[in-house]
Order: C-alpha cells, then structure tokens, then sequence
C-alpha cells in the first residue's frame, strides 16, 4: 500500500534556529497538508497546497513559516527561527482529490521537532 | 463556541459493550465529516468517513445530522484493539482546511 513518507522521525535544535521537515506524498496525489499536535493536545492544521501554491493556513502558520514542493516529490516545511512553543509533532498528508467525503487523507508518520 | 467539539474522555468500558461518541461543529457550511483514530504517539488514521444518509462499517456506524450540526460514531461489540483515541474530523467547502476534534480517549478492558 501506497504510504507517505517524512524525515527526519526526531529533529532536536535549538532556539532560533531554521528547520526543514521533510514529506514525501503519495506520488499521485495533489492536495497535500501540514499538521502539528503538541503533546497532549489536538491535532492543529497549519497550510494546504494545492496546484504549487497555498490554498488555505492557520493563524499558526505565521511568517516564520513557509511551504515548498522542489522538485515534484518532496513537500517541506521549513520553521524560520525556530520557538520554544514550536515543539510539537509535525504531520504531513496528502489526498488525491480534496475534501469529499469519499477521500482519504492519508497522514504520514509524523517528525518530532523539540526545541532546545 | 469551539469549531469541533468532542465528548470529554476518557472513556472505560469492557470488552463486548456498545460505546457511543458525540461531535458537534460549528461552521455550517462545513462540507466532509470523518471519524479518525489515532494511537498513542502514531498518526491519525481515516476509522470512516460520514455520509448524510448514516453508514455502517462492520462494528462502527457514524451518523450526520445537517441540522444539529452533530455527528456521532457507535461502536459494537468493543474489541481491546479498539482501544485508541478517536477523532471528530470537519473539513470545509472546498476541502483545503480540516478541522480535528480534541478527541475522545477509548479504554477496553478484558
């Protein structure tokens, strides 16, 4: 079965620092997605990107955040200067058709970023 | 009034019993409306997705109801593996912002 795939599992950095998380979707799929859930709390969406541009963010997804598809693969977000607050686990998604009911978005394993 | 709000947990119940859980959202322009669950520590998993007309999936039947804004997911015949956190999902017109409950947390107990 087809699955999407993220990288790093665990990225530590300290604060103010930039960071990349890096997803790779379901290769024909053409919505895709960033989540995060801090611990213990609920999963948050951040940003959809759609046709190369995004199509909708979160009052979360503030300056300090950017979305990229490079090369047709790979979807990353990259945190700027990175918080304290940022530590969170960081979902990736993708689905192939948008938000009907019959679709499915399928998340991938998800990138613990901790902030030092 | 929060966008999606779900049934505080947790939840214990044993194994065999019927468990039922309650969303509510806000938006009523909302357009799709899932049920997920997820692990502890693992990524949300699609459980099914909830048709206006009400759908049953072996064990678990969700239900819609437009006017109430309310949707509800009914667990039967409780297995220890279901255990897990189960997420109300809403996603807007046009299917570009998804909304996640806070979840209700499921104990099965043998």
């Amino acid at each position: 079965e087809p699955e999407v795939t993220q990288t790093p599992s665990h990225q530590v950095t300290q604060m103010g620092q930039e960071v990349i998380l890096r997803c790779v979707p379901i290769s024909n799929h053409l919505y895709f997605y960033w989540y995060r859930q801090i611990l213990g709390q609920k999963v948050e969406f951040l940003v959809s990107f759609y046709n190369n541009e995004i199509s909708e963010k979160s009052e979360i997804f503030d300056d300090q955040f950017s979305v990229e598809r490079p090369d047709g693969s790979n979807f990353t977000l990259k945190i700027r200067s990175t918080k304290l607050e940022d530590s969170a686990m960081y979902f990736c998604a993708s689905t192939s058709t948008g938000g009907y009911s019959t679709d499915t978005q399928y998340f991938g394993p998800g990138t613990r970023l901790t902030v030092l | 009034r929060k966008e999606v709000e779900q049934d505080p947990g947790p939840f214990n119940v044993p194994e065999g019993a019927t468990v039922a859980f309650n969303c509510t959202y806000s938006n009523s322009a909302s357009q799709s409306f899932f049920w997920y669950r997820q692990d502890c520590r693992k990524e949300p998993k699609l459980l099914m997705s909830v048709y206006s007309s009400g759908n049953e999936d072996g064990r678990f039947t969700a239900q819609l109801n437009r006017a109430s804004q309310y949707i509800s997911l009914l667990i039967r015949d409780s297995k220890l593996s279901d255990s897990a956190t189960y997420l109300c999902v809403v996603m807007n017109t046009g299917g570009f912002k998804t909304i996640f409950g806070a979840g209700t947390r499921l104990f099965v107990k043998a």
